[in-house]
This record gives structure tokens, sequence and C-alpha cells, in this order.
């Protein structure tokens, strides 16, 4: 069973068509979710971390919210340069550091 | 400042040979892990190096095996190859912690 599903495995959107990226998780003890960005052929990029249910945090036209069961990632106004793979991953208490990412979300944004 | 830097970019290699993939972590960072990404698919962590000692072990077998040197930086090893080894392998740093920065991963390709 995934302890991390993120949906929608694809996301196509026309530029300034707003939206908003899934992960729900299902570990133990949460330490700390966390959100990267993927370009093609390149590793992740760091993008939030978020530690306890309420918390937000937002960069440009990102904005990470945080429940007890999930994590959404906001898209506001989407340019063609958001066009990436989106991975969301988790780190479970008593984890000396081995996140557990999902399969990540495929963004299009369209001009 | 150098981020995460990995060799080689792309390799090919036979069934049944060795591989040995070599990263070298942020400036300042003390701790390397290593993540296996197969196509389509989210990174799955094979092992977690600190202060020279393999510190925690993903689900993979012991044709995977690593080394950190005294300067940090950290060698993956893969024995006998299979065609499912086939993946994008990322090495990510820390500073004793789970705060992860990603090289952009060698691409190994086993025909």
């Amino acid at each position: 069973e995934d302890q991390v599903t993120q949906s929608p495995e694809a996301l196509r959107l026309q530029e300034g068509e707003s939206s908003s990226l899934n992960c729900s998780y299902t570990v133990s003890g949460l330490r700390g979710l966390f959100w990267y960005r993927q370009d093609p052929g390149k590793g992740p990029e760091f993008l939030f971390t978020l530690y306890s249910a309420g918390e937000e945090k937002e960069k440009e036209r990102l904005k990470a919210t945080l429940t007890k069961k999930e994590s959404f990632l906001h898209i506001t106004a989407p340019k063609p340069e958001d066009s990436a793979t989106y991975l969301c991953a988790v780190l479970e208490g008593g984890s000396q550091g081995n996140l557990i990412f999902g399969k990540g979300t495929k963004l299009s944004v369209k001009p | 400042d150098a981020g995460v830097t990995q060799s080689p970019t792309h390799l090919i290699k036979t069934r049944g040979q060795q591989v040995t993939l070599r990263c070298s972590p942020k400036s300042g960072h003390d701790t390397v892990s290593w993540y296996q990404q197969a196509l389509g698919q989210g990174p799955q962590f094979i092992f977690q190096y600190y202060e020279e000692e393999e510190r925690q072990r993903g689900n993979f077998p012991d044709r995977f095996s690593g080394h950190q040197f005294p300067n940090y930086s950290s060698e993956l090893n893969v024995n006998a190859l299979l065609l499912g080894d086939s993946a994008l392998y990322l090495c990510a740093s820390s500073l004793r912690g789970h705060f992860l920065h990603f090289g952009n991963g060698t691409r190994l390709t086993v025909t």
C-alpha cells in the first residue's frame, strides 16, 4: 500500500488558470512534509517543508498547505515556466532521514 | 557555492556487470543519501551515510553497496546488474538532517 499518493498524475492548464495538486499520506508520526519540483533530466529542487497541520508556506505563484491527512500545492495564475513534475515526500517519525516520495504530478502549462 | 555534484551523468552497462557512481555533497554537508528513480516514479531510498557509516537502508538487495569517505563524498556500487536497475540514481546531501539537496543524478542504462 502506497504511503504517499499524489493526484492527479498529470494536469494540463492554460496560462493563468489556477489549480491545486494533492498529496495524501498514511505514515505515522509525521515529522515533515516536503514539496519538490523536478524538471526533465534534473534532480528534485526543494520548494517547501511543512511540519504541522494548519501550516502554510508561499513562494511566488505557489502556496503549500498541510492538514493531518494531506497537503495541497496551490498554483495561482501559472506560467509556462511552471511546467514540471511536482513531487511530495514525507519524513516519518523514527526515521533517520529517509524521505518517502509519491509518484509526482506532471504539470503542463500552455501559453 | 557548488551544490551536489554527481558523476558520470550517463552510463551504459551490460547485464551482469558492476558499476560505481560518485557523489560530492554540497559544501558544509556531512550526510549523503542515495535514491533510485525509475521512469515515471518517485525517488526510492537506497541508503544513507553519516560519519562514514551506513546509518539507514531501504528495501534494496545486497547488490547495492556504498561508501562514504572522510571528505564526505560517497560512492554507490551495484554488482551483477539487472535490466531492472536501469534508472536515474540521485544523490542528496544534508547537514545532520533531512533537508535534502539533490544532485542532477546519473542516468544508468543496463542492456
